[in-house]
């Protein structure tokens, strides 16, 4: 049972344009959401989160969606740069001190 | 102020052998979790300690067991290693509540691979 689904395993764009990465979840319960980026090598590192009373959380050029009718959050990067080129994981906090992450989006910056 | 430090950072085991994980949390953290990353997927929990105490447990079987010490540092045990128990293990720490505004710390993981 998933409950947070990433369903792009990938995404490339351009430097200077914008990154959207998508992911869906179904369990109606979860009450907060964060983003992790994860470079090879390295531990996931904390991005950014966003509760669920909310439907927008910006931080610098990092800005979270959330559409709880649809199930659906976002994470739009603008602009893109090469180094945010890594892995990226949406996570949910279960009951159970369980963090459910997707299967995460690898993006890839070009110059 | 040091981050999530995990030991030792690869690992070959053989089926059927035992092996410890050991994971020192972020200064200041009490909390911490264990995940299990497999190739292509996102970390899945195994299960966390809060003052020594195990605080919650993911679908994993009984041979997979911690410990955490009053420095807060922990272990993880996995017992009659099997080839599917090769993946990145992955240790956070927090601070109580604050997994929600701040999300976890990390570390670099121990790649384990059963053979």
């Amino acid at each position: 049972d998933q409950q947070v689904k990433q369903n792009s395993p990938s995404l490339s764009v351009q430097e200077g344009r914008i990154s959207i990465l998508n992911c869906d979840y179904t369990n109606s319960m979860f009450d907060y959401f964060l983003w992790y980026k994860k470079y090879p090598a390295e531990g996931p590192t904390f991005l950014i989160s966003i509760s669920s009373i909310k439907d927008k959380n910006e931080d610098g050029r990092f800005t979270v969606f959330l559409n709880k009718s649809a199930k659906h959050l976002s994470l739009h990067i603008v602009p893109s740069q090469p180094g945010d080129s890594a892995v990226y994981f949406c996570a949910a906090p279960n009951n159970n001190n369980d963090m459910r992450f997707g299967a995460g989006t690898r993006l890839t910056v070009k110059p | 102020e040091t981050g999530v430090t995990q030991s030792p950072t690869h690992l070959i085991k053989t089926r059927g052998q035992q092996v410890t994980l050991r994971c020192s949390s972020q200064s200041g953290h009490n909390t911490v979790s264990w995940y299990q990353q497999a190739l292509g997927q996102g970390p899945q929990f195994i299960f966390q300690y809060y003052r020594e105490e195990e605080n919650g447990r993911g679908n994993f079987p009984p041979r997979f067991s911690g410990l955490q010490f009053p420095n807060y540092s922990s272990e993880l045990n996995v017992n009659a290693l099997e080839l599917d128990d090769s993946a990145l293990y992955l240790c956070a720490s927090s601070f109580e509540g604050d997994r929600r505004n701040y999300g976890y710390t990390f570390g670099s993981g121990t790649r384990l691979t059963v053979v």
